[in-house]
Order: C-alpha cells, then structure tokens, then sequence
C-alpha cells in the first residue's frame, strides 16, 4: 500500500503564476483533504472534497481551488500566487467521509519567488 | 475565533521518562480532539484520538486526557525513546474540517 502519494515534491514559481498540485489517496479513501503548513507553523485546513465536491473550506480565498477525480485523486490549484503562498502543501486522505484519523501525505514544498 | 494552543513551544525529555505535552483548545463544539506526530521532512502522522463525550484513551504507549472543563488536552508518552523525537500537533475535528495548533516540539535526550 502506497499510502498517500503527492507531487511534485518540490516547486518554485514566480510570482503571479499559477500552481497545480496532486495527490492520490490511501487505497479505500474516499475523501481528501488539503492544509497549508507555514515555517514553523501547524497545518491550516483549505478544504475537503468528497464524492467530488468540495465540501467544507477554510478561510483561504478563491484563488485557492480544487478538484476531485473519480477515482478518488484530487489537485489543488493556486492563481496568482503571491510570496506568502510559500510553505508546504499537506494533502490528507481518510475513509471515513470526515477528516478523523486522516493519513498525510510528505507534501510539496512550493516556493513562490 | 476558532483556536488550538499549546502551553509550550519545546520539551526536553530524558529517554526512558515519560512525556506529557499539553494544549489548549478554544471550540466547546468539536467532536474529536486528535494528536498527530510530525517528523522532519514527513507529513503528520495520526497517533490517537479521542471523542468529545470521552476523558481518556489509551494506545500503545499512549494516552490521551481531555479536560472539558477547562478546554484542556494532553498527550501522555510512556517510557519516551529516541524515535519519539518529533513536532506533536493537537487538534480539534469538527465536521469536515480539522484545526491544528502550532506545535510542541519534543526532544529526547539519551
């Protein structure tokens, strides 16, 4: 079991541009999640997609969006990304329609210069 | 505004002693009050929860205490060893959506 996979590891953009990021869930999750980890900081939920839908959001404003495939995968996309979009972008996934006992992925590190 | 705090920043821990890292949570509405383990380079990972209608769980080598009354959670290691070196994140489920606090950082001394 490949747990849960995110990519790319690593990323830097320019200021302005947009981001795709992407995870795959734990084999028989259902729902994904994505937080934003600053430096030194805990995990800022963005949102939640279930059966395709985003389904809660946290305040992160609409240049934050997502996506769920399905088979389950989901992307995270930034527009016009800003220098303090930089940290470490966490995407958890869980079978239990909530975000309880979540598994995380390693993240990607995304650097906006 | 919602929150989840810790009442320290950094604990240091002789190995074999027992950890307690503790937090403060602000959401009386939560349902599940979860600890994750954080180690560098890796992304959270779940150690236990407990639920909102619940004071204590045990794990392996874990416990958790909730205290309703004064919004308070901690995270009880027994016997701490090296490989429990980490950043500790509590938070609160509510719905969908999971608040982290800001993390405890434990170092385990040998």
């Amino acid at each position: 079991d490949a747990g849960v996979t995110q990519s790319p590891t690593h990323l830097i953009k320019t200021r302005g541009q947009q981001v795709t990021l992407r995870c795959s869930p734990k084999s028989g999750h259902d729902t994904v999640s994505w937080y934003q980890q600053a430096l030194g900081q805990g995990p800022q939920f963005i949102f939640q997609y279930y059966e395709e839908e985003e389904r809660q959001r946290g305040n992160f404003p609409d240049r934050f969006s997502g996506h769920q495939f399905p088979n389950y995968s989901s992307e995270l996309n930034v527009n016009a990304l800003l220098l303090g979009d930089s940290a470490l972008y966490l995407c958890a996934s869980s079978d239990t329609g909530t975000a309880i006992r979540a598994f995380f992925g390693q993240g990607t590190r995304l650097t906006v210069v | 505004g919602e929150s989840v705090g810790l009442h320290l920043p950094t604990l240091s821990v002789q190995e074999g002693d027992n950890s307690i890292i503790n937090c403060a949570y602000s959401n009386s509405a939560s349902d599940y009050f979860i600890w994750y383990k954080q180690e560098s380079g890796k992304g959270p990972q779940f150690i236990i929860d407990i639920r909102s209608n619940m004071d204590k769980r045990q794990g392996q080598r874990v416990t958790v205490l909730l205290n309703k009354t004064v919004k308070h959670l901690s995270l009880q290691i027994a016997a701490t060893q090296p490989g429990d070196s980490a950043v500790y994140f509590c938070a609160e489920a509510s719905g969908f959506k999971t608040i982290f606090g800001a993390g405890t950082r434990l170092f385990v001394k040998a």
